[in-house]
């Protein structure tokens, strides 16, 4: 079984819509939480870390679920840039070791 | 501040040749990290480094691969000698030890063809 799954996609949608993704992951000890960004033929960066009470950065929403080993990143009124592939991270802190899901490809379309 | 720094940018190599792979991690990072992404999978932890110590070898798929980390700074991953199954991208991190989440920087990454 793979530590973190991601529906790989593609996402397409419109200008302006409000997209979400969703991630789960096996070890429950997981202690830390990101979602990445990667652009075509570039290195992941990081969009925004995950913490527990849920956190809110402009247009992007992550949201964490411990009991049920998920995580979430919801975008609001996407933009043409937004279009990327976006990779669920999650570490054990005592390893600081992070796996990562497949990544899930948005496209947004004018 | 400089970030997490990878050589070369591109490598094609013949299959049964050597290849070398650098990373400079961020200064004063302890964590480093390798990473590879073969065609249409997703990126598959390879090693950590703690300064020059390996903490987790458990990704590294064979003998073939040989990584190391002198002195804690900057870390080199050997190919030797390369199939061709081994190409991809190779990605480097770094990140400081801390308490709480403890975001990792990526390299660019190294794209290794092997014909």
């Amino acid at each position: 079984r793979k530590e973190v799954e991601q529906d790989p996609g593609p996402f397409n949608v419109p200008e302006g819509a409000t997209v979400a993704f969703n991630c789960t992951y096996s070890n429950s000890a997981s202690q830390s939480f990101f979602w990445y960004r990667q652009d075509c033929r570039k290195e992941p960066k990081l969009l925004m870390s995950v913490y527990s009470s849920g956190n809110e950065d402009g247009r992007f929403t992550a949201q964490l679920n411990r009991a049920s080993q998920y995580i979430s990143l919801l975008i609001r009124d996407s933009k043409l840039s937004d279009s990327a592939t976006y990779l669920c991270v999650v570490a054990l802190y005592n390893f600081n070791k992070f796996y990562f899901g497949s990544g899930t490809k948005l496209n947004v379309k004018p | 501040e400089a970030g997490v720094t990878q050589f070369p940018s591109h490598s094609v190599i013949e299959k049964g040749q050597t290849v070398t792979l650098r990373c400079d991690p961020i200064s004063g990072h302890d964590n480093l990290y390798w990473y590879r992404r073969v065609m249409g999978k997703e990126i598959k932890f390879l090693l950590h480094f703690v300064k020059e110590s390996k903490q987790d070898e458990s990704g590294m798929p064979n003998n073939r691969f040989l990584a190391e980390r002198t002195g804690g700074t900057y870390s080199t991953l050997k190919v030797q000698p390369a199939e061709l199954e081994d190409s991809g991208v190779y990605f480097c991190a770094s990140s400081y030890s801390r308490q709480g989440n403890t975001e990792a920087f990526f390299g660019q990454g190294t794209r290794l063809t092997v014909v």
